[in-house]
């Protein structure tokens, strides 16, 4: 069965430095997302990503993120300068359309350890 | 954005039938309601969705009444696998961004 990806798996960094977590969605999927779930908490929507754009991110999802799909098959989330409480597991997810009936496939997983 | 409430926790043996129910009191018109499952340090995993009456699948069961203020998610025969959160959703059908509440912890004991 077809799943999405995440490397790495755990990533620590030191505050201010920036990260790129790398996601493979499903090869014949669309609609790409990231997630976070701070330790103890909720998953927590990011950012939605279509046709090459953004089609829709969270209020966390501030000037530090970006996105982007470099090239056909990965998807990335990238943290410009992290800090402590960014400290997360980051989740991708694809879907094959960009409706809710559209299931979403999540990957692993990457955790984040910002010291 | 409708609004989930489900019990935070629930304890079951293997073998029995666990039923989780979510309220959901101000889902709208074109709100569908799904229910994810996440294993500790993997991320979710979809079960079932429904929008009215009865759907059954391979996993799980979805009741949701005519008035689709409430939805109970059954899960038969459990095990000791299946100890997971589960967690309701409720979105429109035009939107993709999943809202995820604080879940249902269930724990299957021997």
């Amino acid at each position: 069965e077809p799943e999405v990806t995440q490397t790495p798996s755990h990533q620590v960094t030191q505050m201010g430095q920036e990260v790129i977590l790398r996601c493979v969605p499903i090869s014949n999927h669309l609609y790409f997302y990231w997630y976070r779930q701070i330790l103890g908490q909720k998953v927590e929507f990011l950012v939605s990503f279509y046709n090459n754009e953004i089609s829709e991110k969270s209020e966390i999802f501030d000037d530090q993120f970006s996105v982007e799909r470099p090239d056909g098959s990965n998807f990335t989330l990238k943290i410009r300068s992290t800090k402590l409480e960014d400290s997360a597991m980051y989740f991708c997810a694809s879907s094959d359309g960009g409706q809710i009936t559209d299931t979403q496939y999540f990957g692993p997983g990457t955790r984040l350890t910002v010291l | 954005l409708a609004k989930t409430t489900q019990p935070i926790s629930m304890d079951s043996y293997e073998g029995q039938e666990v039923n989780i129910t979510c309220s959901h009191n101000n889902i709208a018109t074109n709100d569908y309601i799904t229910w994810y499952q996440q294993f500790p340090s993997q991320g979710p995993r979809f079960i079932i969705q429904g929008y009215k009456t009865k759907v059954t699948n391979e996993v799980a069961s979805l009741f949701i009444p005519a008035d689709r203020k409430s939805s109970t998610l059954s899960l038969p025969r459990v095990s000791l696998s299946d100890t997971a959160v589960y967690y309701c959703l409720v979105g429109a059908a035009a939107g993709n961004k999943l809202t995820f509440g604080g879940g249902t912890r269930v724990l299957v004991k021997p």
